[in-house]
């Protein structure tokens, strides 16, 4: 079964730090440039980071620059989100999706919320 | 930075052609894709390349682009397809993907 499960999402103070991870299953991981999207309560989507096949490319949102790191390990099929410096406006649902060509987004995981608060 | 303009809502009935439509500066230049949320749940993509279908998305889905303005089209809409859409192209410029804010499709 084609499918994407995001884990490690929580309650983090102001400051602190998470990881997130995604599993993926059903098909080939390193054929894929995967990516993380996040949505905040109420809002839009917003893009937050991509990241190629072999990790040789990584691009971010100008809000997470400096503070969140994409990665993969395609032995595992997975993809993770280290984030810190976590601020309330980091609070939102992140889906983590596999990119199809020409750049979209094919298949989306079922979300991980995380919740920036003291 | 590249952006795109949806209009927040809109609304139908059932039965009849539901058009939401995403502005952006020569859209008709860029692929356009779409997606579909319902309540708690995930995105699902519903259109890619302007006009493609995925597998599974039925007929009544379809779109189109061109000049500043693309257009996603849902024929013979039904209560299901109640949702909130996006679009979404690739900004070249800044390498990366760009989503539209979204719109409220009521099904009257």
């Amino acid at each position: 079964q084609v499918q994407l499960v995001e884990s490690g999402g929580g309650l983090v103070k102001p400051g602190g730090s998470l990881r997130l991870s995604c599993a993926a299953s059903g098909f080939t991981f390193s054929d894929y440039y995967m990516s993380w999207i996040r949505q905040a309560p109420g809002k839009g989507l917003e893009w937050v980071s991509y990241i190629s096949s072999s990790s040789s490319y990584t691009n971010y949102a100008d809000s997470v620059k400096g503070r969140f790191t994409i990665s993969r390990d395609n032995a595992k099929n997975s993809l993770y989100l280290q984030m810190n410096s976590l601020r309330a406006e980091d609070t939102a649902v992140f889906y983590c999706a596999r990119v199809g060509a020409p750049k979209y987004f094919q298949l989306w995981g079922q979300g991980t919320l995380v919740t920036v608060s003291s | 930075s590249y952006v795109l303009t949806q209009p927040p809502s809109v609304s139908v009935a059932p039965g009849k052609t539901a058009r939401i439509t995403c502005g952006g500066n020569d859209i008709g230049s860029k692929s356009v894709h779409w997606y579909q949320q319902k309540p708690g749940q995930a995105p699902v993509l519903v259109i890619y390349y302007d006009s493609d279908r995925p597998s599974g998305i039925p007929e009544r889905f379809s779109g189109s682009n061109s000049g500043n303005t693309a257009t996603l089209t849902i024929s013979r809409v039904e209560a299901g397809d109640e949702a909130d859409y996006y679009c979404q192209v690739w900004d070249s410029s800044s390498d990366h993907p760009v989503f539209g804010g979204g719109t409220k499709l009521t099904v009257l």
